[in-house]
């Protein structure tokens, strides 16, 4: 059975304080490993899609990295408007097997 | 209007009640989705339809009944509901059933059963 964990549970950062969010994955062949963001009252956002370890795609102060075990979203000097919760995903390559996400992780950025 | 639009945005419903949560998607997708969001839980799956057909009933309880009269609208049609059934629900579409560029998402339904 596919599994997605994400960790931590909830991170606060001050502005300007670069982190890193986990995504463990364990998926029998991975077609896709991705990368949402959710604000309050809204349906995700998708952000990022990697297909392959050693992948690594950028958007603005964002970068998503992919390992055989996990994923990493690295956020670099985050404002207050990058908060919200970021939601991780997979999909294994069984047919047409849809998505199984992790809990997130609550991203407060503050001033 | 363009991409996945929920109607309505909020409902509450006695457990007696019937009611149903519309999907539209204008994004010429032919594959459509209904997830649960809980507090401190991932989404779940509920139901998938790829070319109007459907696919997936990940274990649903049968107070939940879809429909998908075609590849642009879903429902989720609702009956004798329990307070657990309270939740975000999220439709979501994508192409082909396989979501290279993943899946979009509308805004959601929050449902309150009391």
């Amino acid at each position: 059975e596919d599994q997605v964990t994400q960790s931590p549970e909830a991170l606060r950062l001050q502005e300007g304080e670069s982190s890193s969010l986990n995504c463990s994955y364990t998926v029998s062949g991975l077609r896709g490993l991705f990368w949402y963001r959710q604000d309050p009252g809204k349906g995700p956002e998708f952000l990022f899609t990697l297909y392959s370890a050693g992948e690594e795609k950028e958007k603005e102060r964002l970068k998503a990295t992919l390992t055989k075990k996990e994923s990493f979203l690295h956020i670099t000097a985050p404002k207050p408007e990058d908060s919200a919760t970021y939601l991780c995903a997979v999909q294994g390559n069984s047919g047409n097997t849809p998505l199984v996400f992790g809990k997130g992780t609550r991203l407060s950025v503050i001033a | 209007e363009t991409g996945v639009t929920q109607t309505p945005r909020h409902l509450v419903m006695g457990m007696t009640n019937k009611k149903s949560l519309k999907c539209e998607q204008h994004l010429g997708h032919n594959a459509m989705y209904w997830y649960k969001q809980s507090a401190k839980k991932p989404l779940e799956l509920m139901f998938v339809y790829n070319f109007k057909e459907q696919t997936e009933n990940n274990s649903v309880p049968s107070r939940f009944s879809p429909e998908c009269p075609n590849s642009s609208h879903l429902f989720l049609h609702l009956h004798t509901l329990q307070p657990e059934d309270s939740a975000l629900y999220l439709c979501a579409s994508s192409q082909d059933g396989v979501p290279l560029y993943g899946y979009t998402f509308g805004s959601g339904t929050r449902l309150t059963v009391v």
